[in-house]
């Protein structure tokens, strides 16, 4: 089984500032794993990924995520926060060991509520 | 190129009553996912699809069931509706030639009364 974890349920940072959201993950082969987005009544806007290679990945808007093995983590940062990045952001991850029925699933985190006040 | 797009984008609905949902995938993807997100929760996953054939299935009970058709959209049914079926459905499209991202649609808006 696979399962992911967003201790925070809320993150507050002052525009400018750099910030962090936090992911944790648990599966049994090796993780693929994702951030996504959502503003409100909206669908889910896809951030950035790890699927192998450097531990330091980036995407969309400025954010970037570390890919820790050793902690099974994998936070979500940006070295200066907007306004505008005000949002739900909800980590996920598939087990990349399987194949055929079933590998395409997502395990998503509780999601974390970012605010950036500015 | 569109994304994907799902419709309708609101529904109400009666408990007992049924519902189909509707989705067409990003022009050249052959995958589609459905997913539930309860409000203040994360998705989660109740059906995959890939040609048309069913590759995943979540922990959902039968009332749940859906098909894809041989343009790729698909379709999500749910019979004999309970108020817990209240939640934003997700559809998610996915091609060959990408990574393992999954594209979201804007979702439906289910509620039961």
């Amino acid at each position: 089984a696979q399962s992911v974890a967003q201790p925070e349920d809320q993150v507050n940072v002052a525009e400018g500032n750099p910030l962090t959201v936090k992911c944790t993950y648990s599966v049994s082969g090796n993780p693929y794993l994702f951030w996504y987005v959502q503003y409100p009544n909206r669908g889910l806007q896809f951030l950035l990924k790890y699927i192998t290679g450097d531990n330091l990945v980036k995407g969309s808007y400025g954010f970037e995520a570390e890919f820790n093995k050793s902690q099974t983590s994998f936070h979500l940062k940006k070295p200066s926060a907007l306004v505008s990045d005000s949002a739900l952001y909800f980590c996920a991850v598939r087990d990349g060991s399987y194949s055929g029925a079933g590998s395409y699933q997502l395990t998503f985190g509780k999601g974390t509520k970012l605010s950036v006040i500015p | 190129d569109a994304g994907v797009t799902q419709s309708p984008t609101h529904l109400i609905k009666t408990r007992g009553q049924h519902v189909t949902l509707r989705c067409s995938p990003i022009s050249g993807h052959k995958s589609v996912s459905w997913y539930q997100q309860v409000l203040g929760q994360g998705p989660q996953f109740i059906f995959q699809y890939y040609e048309k054939e069913e590759r995943g299935r979540g922990n959902f009970p039968d009332r749940f069931s859906a098909r894809q058709f041989p343009n790729y959209s698909s379709e999500l049914n749910v019979n004999a509706l309970l108020l817990g079926d209240s939640a934003l459905y997700l559809c998610a499209s996915r091609g060959l030639r990408q990574g393992y991202e999954q594209y979201f649609g804007p979702g439906t808006r289910l509620t039961v009364t």
